[in-house]
């Protein structure tokens, strides 16, 4: 079946440091969908990629989805202590389908 | 608008007992999907539902966990018996088609703990 890879399982960032989790599908996805956990809650939506090569950007957030649409990136510019939680890529076969997620990546900031 | 709510919050049995859990989707929502996250691994998805109907149920671990949802409006995810294994947080989500793509919007979770 569909496996998600995510990578790196944790980063510790200073404040003000940029920040970057890589996803790679064993599969072509039709779409990518992000999530980001802050600690003791759920995962809320951030954006969903669906074209190859596409780009968006959401302020400091830059979410990348890969020519072969296998793979995709979340970056993050000059992070703050609200960017803390953890983030999750999730891959879809498309349409409403069930997501398959990534393991997630824990970003943790020191002031 | 209200979001996806769950209950219980937390819920701990004992190993063979039955649990019983709820999701409220967001009104209106036609899909509604359930996710397990056991500690130290990924979310993994269970099943999802198209109103009353199972859309998809491959990710059901095995026939201790029935799903249903009738009515097309709550769901129940019934454990039983429940094993040790079966402990984790159980997320609900819904989704309807707004803006090109289906948003998932998750519920708080329930975490359950089999003793």
């Amino acid at each position: 079946g569909q496996q998600v890879m995510q990578i790196p399982q944790y980063q510790h960032v200073q404040e003000g440091e940029d920040f970057t989790t890589y996803c790679n599908s064993s599969t072509t996805l039709s779409n990518i969908q992000w999530y980001k956990q802050r600690p003791g809650g759920h995962p809320v939506f951030l954006i969903q990629l669906v074209k190859s090569g596409e780009v968006k950007k959401q302020k400091r957030l830059t979410f990348q989805f890969g020519e072969a649409k296998k793979n995709s990136s979340l970056h993050i510019t000059a992070t703050q202590t609200t960017d803390v939680g953890t983030y999750f890529c999730a891959g879809s076969g498309g349409g409403a389908d069930g997501l398959t997620f990534g393991k997630g990546t824990h970003l943790i900031i020191q002031p | 608008e209200a979001g996806v709510t769950q209950f219980p919050s937390h819920s701990v049995i004992e190993k063979g007992q039955t649990v019983t859990l709820r999701c409220d989707p967001i009104s209106g929502h036609d899909n509604l999907y359930w996710y397990r996250r056991v500690m130290g691994k990924e979310i993994k998805f269970l099943l999802h539902f198209v109103k009353e109907s199972k859309q998809d149920e491959s990710g059901m671990p095995n026939n201790r966990f029935l799903a249903e949802r009738t009515g097309g409006t709550y769901s129940t995810l019934k454990v039983q018996p429940a094993e040790l294994e079966d402990s984790g947080v159980y997320f609900c989500a819904s989704s309807d088609y707004r803006g090109g793509s289906y948003e998932q919007y998750f519920g708080p979770g329930t975490r359950l703990t089999v003793t």
